[in-house]
């Protein structure tokens, strides 16, 4: 199975600055044949279902406001999130799907500083 | 717009069964896999596997193998994952997701979740 690990674990940030997440892969999650990482980032907000923001480790998904950027290849990814609004306080998550079963790193919280 | 709507919550015994059912609209339902995931109270994600509507081919994690089997009911829309030999562990908010697109692409969607709670 492929870990997927992420730091930190918990991240408070003030407003307006930026906001950095990790993850880490145990193999790599790049399909040779396509060069597409197959990493995708969730934002999860308490009582609700995670909410898709960037597939193929750097496509945003329609809808998601700019400020989130996804970066990374082979087996060391981030999400940035450049200006950090208020709304953006949620549990975050990697997840691989380039193999089965597909796994998700264990979650960041960020928080408001 | 697509749509996922998951049958409501559960209460079992250890050792029941529990069958969550996930009713798509918005798409046609035999073009995209669906995934189904959990999540423990206060915990991460984690995949228990998918099913291909349109051919009914199944792949599960080795984890959920013997216990876990996904259905569905095309004539309805309907995906269906049912846990049997429940424990106190399977306690979670169980989630059908589908992929985002007709290839795989990552899970683009998700329905409310339904909390199954285990408990003697």
């Amino acid at each position: 199975d492929i870990v997927m690990t992420q730091s930190p674990d918990s991240l408070a940030v003030s407003l307006g600055e930026r906001a950095t997440i990790n993850c880490k892969s145990s193999q790599s999650v790049l399909y040779s044949s396509n060069n597409k990482n197959y990493l995708a980032w969730y934002q999860q907000k308490p009582g609700q279902p995670p909410k898709l923001l960037i597939y193929w480790a750097s496509t945003r998904e329609s809808g998601v406001p700019d400020r989130f950027t996804g970066s990374g290849s082979g087996t060391d990814f981030t999400l940035t999130i450049s200006s950090l609004q208020a709304e953006d306080v949620s549990v975050y998550y990697c997840h691989q799907y380039y193999s089965t079963p597909y796994t998700f790193g264990q979650g960041t919280k960020l928080e408001i500083k | 717009q697509v749509q996922l709507v998951q049958s409501g919550a559960e209460v079992k015994k250890p050792g029941a069964s529990v069958k969550v059912s996930c009713k798509a609209s918005g798409y046609t339902f035999t073009d995209y896999y669906m995934h189904w995931v959990r999540q423990a109270p206060g915990q991460g994600l984690e995949w228990m596997g998918w099913i291909n509507p349109n051919s009914g081919d199944t792949n599960y994690a080795q984890k959920f193998q013997g216990r876990v089997t996904m259905t569905r009911d095309t004539s309805i829309s309907t995906a269906y994952m049912e846990l049997s030999r429940l424990r106190s562990d399977d306690t979670a908010v169980y989630y059908c997701a589908r992929e985002r697109a007709t290839v795989t692409s990552g899970v683009g969607y998700w329905g409310q979740g339904t909390l199954v709670t285990v408990s003697s």
